[in-house]
């Protein structure tokens, strides 16, 4: 049981390229959601999949596109990165939504340069 | 607009002391509250999560409170340990609802030996 696990791990990118981000969970979670988390900001929602084949924005959309694949992976793609996306993105999931606890991945450590 | 704020931002105390890491927020109207905790470069763990409808829950020396009519919940750490040294965040998610999460800054929290 892997819990929620994320790829890759670290990721140089140069502006104006694009990347996607993958996630994935094996406790039969019905919730996923990204986040990022940036000094003195805090940790911020991006896009969240409250069940299967739905998805939709949180605090920080802008930038980024999401898709849920299927019941286990929810991946983030960033279009056309920018300094402004140099970040620790987390990915997570939960039963059902924000009654329930959290579990996260380890964090992808993005570089925009 | 809910905020979320965890004073102080930083705490270091010798081994052994029983501490209080404190959140507050602004609107009441929360439907659950959840602790992480947080080692660098890793992802989130959760430590508890307290229902609306609850004062507080217990986990090991762990101890978490809930008072929703002054917007405020406290992490209790009995007996603490140089394990213990980490980043510790409160979570509110507004309602039932994933897109209304908000995170603290975190209290990083150091034991001293």
């Amino acid at each position: 049981n892997a819990g929620v696990t994320q790829t890759p791990k670290f990721q140089v990118l140069k502006t104006g390229q694009s990347m996607t981000l993958q996630c994935a969970q094996d406790m039969n979670h019905n919730s996923m959601y990204w986040y990022r988390q940036d000094p003195g900001m805090g940790l911020r929602l991006i896009y969240y999949s409250a069940s299967e084949g739905t998805t939709d924005k949180g605090e920080v959309p802008n930038g980024y596109n999401v898709s849920r694949l299927n019941k286990r992976e929810f991946s983030l793609r960033l279009e056309s990165a920018a300094p402004s996306q140099t970040s620790v993105y987390f990915c997570a999931s939960s039963e059902n939504g924000s009654a329930d606890t959290q579990y996260f991945g380890p964090g992808t450590r993005l570089t925009v340069l | 607009k809910q905020e979320v704020t965890q004073i102080p931002a930083a705490l270091s105390v010798p081994e052994g002391e029983n501490l209080v890491l404190n959140c507050s927020f602004t609107d009441s109207a929360i439907y659950n509250l959840q602790w992480f905790r947080q080692d660098p470069g890793k992802g989130l763990t959760s430590l508890l999560l307290i229902q609306s409808s609850q004062r507080e829950q217990t986990s090991g020396r762990l101890n978490a409170s809930l008072d929703k009519s002054s917007g405020r919940s406290t992490l209790y750490i009995a007996a603490s340990q140089p394990g213990d040294s980490a980043t510790y965040l409160c979570a509110v998610p507004r309602y039932s609802s994933a897109s209304k999460i908000i995170f603290g800054s975190g209290t990083r929290l150091s034991i001293r030996p």
